[in-house]
């Protein structure tokens, strides 16, 4: 039962335009959301997050987007560098009443960023 | 401030036989995780402390798998015996604690992780 979904594994875009990433999901208790980027033979690094009671979280050159409606988020870069080339995990977390709270990860996207 | 050290980095076992990952968390953090990520799959979470204790091993496979954090600090993840289907990225990460206001998140810190290949 995959509750996070990344239908894209894969994403290449021309510096300087836009990157979107996109991810779905199906349990309506996820309320909080976040990007990770991983780099290879490095950990997961958290790049930005949006609560449930939010639709849009900026910072800097990435925007997070939330519909609920949906179930949809999607993570944009604008505008996209070379050294934006990753695995970008998409995450929700659930409340869970023993130890707060519990990550489901989707598949990931490799984006590439073409100088 | 240094960050989630894990070791080995790379590991090559034949099947049935066992294996141990170890980890160092952030210093300060009372929680720690243990993820597995396939390949071509998300991390999925196989089991959280906090301090000492578990607060969830419900995704851990407990006929092979265990894990301890005797002393609330570092922590080591034991496979006994291994399958082919083990084959994976071992991630540790630790957070601050348990991160229990609604709406809000309590940031992980990842390790690089430890590759296990199981011939």
């Amino acid at each position: 039962d995959q509750q996070v979904k990344q239908n894209s594994p894969s994403l290449s875009v021309q510096e300087g335009r836009i990157s979107i990433l996109n991810c779905d999901y199906t349990n309506s208790m996820f309320d909080y959301f976040l990007w990770y980027k991983k780099y290879p033979a490095e950990g997961p690094t958290f790049l930005i997050s949006i609560s449930s009671i939010k639709d849009k979280n900026e910072d800097g050159r990435f925007t997070v987007f939330l519909n609920k409606s949906a179930k949809h988020l999607s993570l944009h870069i604008v505008p996209s560098q070379p050294g934006d080339s990753a695995v970008y995990f998409c995450a929700a977390s659930m409340r869970v009443e023993t130890s707060g709270s519990r990550l489901t990860f989707g598949e990931g996207t490799q984006l590439t960023v073409n100088p | 401030e240094a960050g989630v050290a894990q070791s080995p980095r790379y590991k090559i076992i034949e099947k049935r036989q066992s294996v141990a990952f170890w980890c160092n968390p952030i210093s300060g953090h009372a929680t720690l995780y243990w993820y597995q990520q396939i390949l071509g799959q998300g991390p999925k979470l196989l089991i959280q402390f906090q301090n000492n204790g578990v607060v969830d091993d419900s995704q851990l496979p407990k006929d092979r798998f265990s894990a301890e954090r005797l002393k609330g600090v570092d922590s080591t993840l034991k496979i006994q015996p291994a399958k082919l289907e083990d084959s994976a990225v071992y991630l540790c990460a630790s957070s601050l604690s348990l991160g229990l206001a609604p709406f809000a998140y309590n940031e992980q810190f990842f390790g690089p992780g430890t590759r296990l290949t199981v011939l």
